[in-house]
């Protein structure tokens, strides 16, 4: 059973620029949200991916954008990078969040991103 | 609103001493998620409950549903143990809400 790998481990990027950050799941899970983490702050939601759609979006702007694969992997988009992205970007798989009570999630270890 | 709190924000404690981490939230849920975070940023799930008491070597984790509250408990506290601690739940909806997380610093 694999986990959740995320890549890259760390970012720099010049604000303006465009980013994409990757995120496999977990054999058997079919959904994958994504989170950012500001320095200090707790995660949160930007949208999760349930069998290539989007099932939900937290309060980010149109530039932050996903996809997801056929094999339920996906990809974190943002275009026009600003200071205030700099953040660590979590991904999360599961099965569909109904069904994430009872099988729970598996985390990643993060994409560290700064802006500059 | 829907919101998680936990308490204490920092705790910082003796090697050895028994540690107790609180989280309540504000509306019936279904299941909570206590999840450590180490410096550097990966999360991993420790527990998810929605009843009672889990148990995994030193970390026991308990619920009481209709007091909306949750405790985290460790025994015989280690160096090793030092990482934020979280609570999360998903109220009826897709997206986790993360509680503020607990800084635990076991000094040797």
């Amino acid at each position: 059973e694999t986990g959740v790998t995320q890549s890259p481990t760390h970012l720099i990027k010049t604000r303006g620029q465009q980013v994409t950050l990757r995120c496999s799941s977990q054999s058997g899970h079919n959904t994958v949200s994504w989170y950012q983490q500001a320095l200090g702050q707790g995660p949160q939601f930007i949208f999760q991916y349930y069998r290539e759609e989007e099932n939900g979006r937290g309060n980010f702007p149109p530039r932050f954008s996903g996809l997801q694969f056929p094999n339920y992997s996906s990809e974190l988009n943002v275009n026009a990078l600003e200071l205030d992205d700099s953040a660590l970007y979590l991904c999360a798989s599961s099965l569909t969040w109904t069904e994430s009570y009872a099988y729970g999630y598996t985390f990643g270890s993060g994409t560290r991103l700064t802006v500059v | 609103k829907n919101e998680v709190e936990q308490s204490p924000q920092n705790l910082t404690a003796q090697e050895g001493e028994f540690i107790t981490i609180n989280c309540s939230y504000s509306v019936g849920i279904s299941a909570l998620h206590w999840l450590q975070q180490h410096p550097g940023g990966g999360i991993v799930s420790l527990f998810m409950l929605s009843s009672g008491k889990k148990k995994h070597g030193r970390l026991i984790a308990t619920i009481n549903i209709q007091e909306k509250h949750s405790s985290l408990h460790i025994t015989a506290s280690h160096p090793r143990d030092s990482a934020v601690y979280i609570c999360a739940t998903n109220f009826g909806n897709e997206k986790l809400t993360f509680g503020t997380g607990t800084r635990l610093t076991i000094i040797p």
